[in-house]
């Protein structure tokens, strides 16, 4: 089964500071990634998602996030953090077997980031 | 275009009672789905449609039902409710299963 995790479930920084969000997913076979960010009381949004072609992948408000097939990971930076980054930040996948989607979002338990002044 | 809509945005309901959460995407999408947020462990999936007519059971089904009313509505209902489906509902829709997917707003539930 596919199975997405996220190191840390906070991680604070501070504004300016690099941002580094780490998910790793278990799949045999190259999934489609994605993050998403959810804003206090909001539903979620898209940040960025890899599904084929370039592994690194730019996505909205200056996050990108590169895939590493050896190191089974899709970690999400940003290189200066604002103080409206501050949210909890999701990764999920959507697997393939045998060339056959599960067709379903999994996702990972979600890292609240903290950005200091 | 509201994308992805939800009502009601909040609901306090007591132990046994039912109650029907309703979702609608006016952005053409085949899929929609349930999902459930509790602090710590992420998003799970109740129930999705892949298409409309075809319901499907997600991760955490028990004590749920849905309806895809037609390709624009898919509903949550709680025939009984128990304190342990207090939460937060969103409903999402995608143009398939594998693209991403749109959430809306969220409905918090509370069961006394």
């Amino acid at each position: 089964a596919q199975s997405v995790t996220q190191l840390g479930s906070h991680v604070s920084v501070s504004e300016g500071a690099l941002v580094l969000l780490r998910c790793n997913y278990s799949s045999s076979v190259p999934p489609y990634l994605f993050w998403y960010v959810q804003y206090p009381n909001q539903g979620l949004q898209l940040l960025l998602k890899y599904t084929t072609g370039a592994t690194l992948v730019k996505g909205i408000n200056g996050f990108e996030a590169e895939f590493k097939k050896s190191e089974t990971s899709f970690h999400l930076t940003k290189p200066s953090a604002h103080m409206s980054d501050a949210a909890e930040y999701f990764c999920a996948v959507i697997s393939f077997r045998g060339g056959t989607s599960y067709g379903k979002l999994t996702f990972g338990q979600g890292t609240i980031l903290t950005v200091h002044p | 275009n509201a994308g992805v809509t939800q009502t009601p945005k909040f609901q306090v309901l007591k132990t046994g009672q039912s109650m029907t959460l309703q979702c609608a995407q006016d952005m053409n999408h085949n899929s929609m789905y349930w999902y459930r947020q509790d602090p710590g462990m992420g998003l799970r999936l109740i129930y999705y449609s892949a298409s409309e007519g075809t319901t499907d059971k997600g991760e955490v089904p028990n004590g749920y039902n849905v309806s895809r009313l037609n390709k624009r509505e898919f509903s949550l209902r709680l025939e009984s409710a128990a304190p342990s489906q207090t939460s937060v509902y969103f409903c999402a829709s995608s143009v398939r299963l594998v693209d991403e997917q749109f959430f809306g707003p969220g409905t918090r539930l509370t069961v006394l």
